[in-house]
């Protein structure tokens, strides 16, 4: 069984401030990490993931994430946020041997100007 | 990147009648595609697992006889909402996978409303 944490439902930053969202993830076999962000009546959008290799994972628009194999965590950070990074954020992980992917319950992002 | 293409994006029936949304893969085949259903500011819970030329493959809960799932091409999958009402009212969101690229891509969903 798989299974994603985001234990925050919302983070409210100040623009400019850094961003971090945070997920736990639990999987059987070698985790792949995601991040998809998604705006009002919209699709998701991928942001980034991970597969192997570094850690610290570099993806669209300035968002980038630590894997930690020991704390079991994927948090997404971005060092300046701006408003337009105001939206629901999707933590995800699946196994290596599986295209399932499992969600975690989103985390609403407000920036404010 | 490639592209995954749900249609329609809105729509808005009376109670007791079927939708059919569609997820199309546009430049890549796929195999097999997923379908999400969404509430309101909550999680995407996937609802089945579509595989073309079989039977798709549902998540505990799902009702099969009230979501019919057809993958007859590589490129089309599509999901029809049977005698809907109005708890069916969601945002369904479609992915499908490329295989040779290892991605899972999303289409943009579809809003459905049953009055």
């Amino acid at each position: 069984a798989q299974s994603v944490a985001q234990p925050e439902d919302q983070v409210n930053v100040a623009e400019g401030n850094p961003l971090t969202v945070k997920c736990t993830y639990s999987v059987s076999g070698n985790p792949y990490l995601f991040w998809y962000v998604q705006y009002p009546n919209r699709g998701l959008q991928f942001l980034l993931k991970y597969i192997t290799g570094d850690n610290l994972v570099k993806g669209s628009y300035g968002f980038e994430a630590e894997f930690n194999k020991s704390q079991t965590s994927f948090h997404l950070k971005k060092p300046s946020a701006l408003v337009s990074d105001s939206a629901l954020y999707f933590c995800a992980v699946r196994d290596a041997s599986d295209y399932k992917l499992s969600f975690g319950a989103g985390t609403t992002v407000t920036v404010r100007a | 990147g490639a592209v995954v293409s749900q249609h329609p994006s809105w729509v808005i029936c009376k109670s007791g009648t079927s939708v059919k949304i569609e997820c199309r893969s546009l430049d890549f085949q796929a195999t097999t595609m997923f379908w999400y259903r969404q509430f309101p500011k909550q999680s995407l819970m996937l609802m089945a697992t579509s595989n073309e030329g079989s039977k798709a493959t549902y998540e505990q809960g799902v009702e099969k006889d009230k979501f019919l799932i057809n993958h007859a091409s590589l490129t089309l999958s599509t999901l029809t909402v049977t005698s809907a009402h109005p708890e069916d009212s969601s945002f369904y969101i479609c992915s499908a996978m490329d295989r040779a690229a290892g991605e899972l891509f999303f289409g943009e969903g579809s809003r459905l409303t049953v009055l």
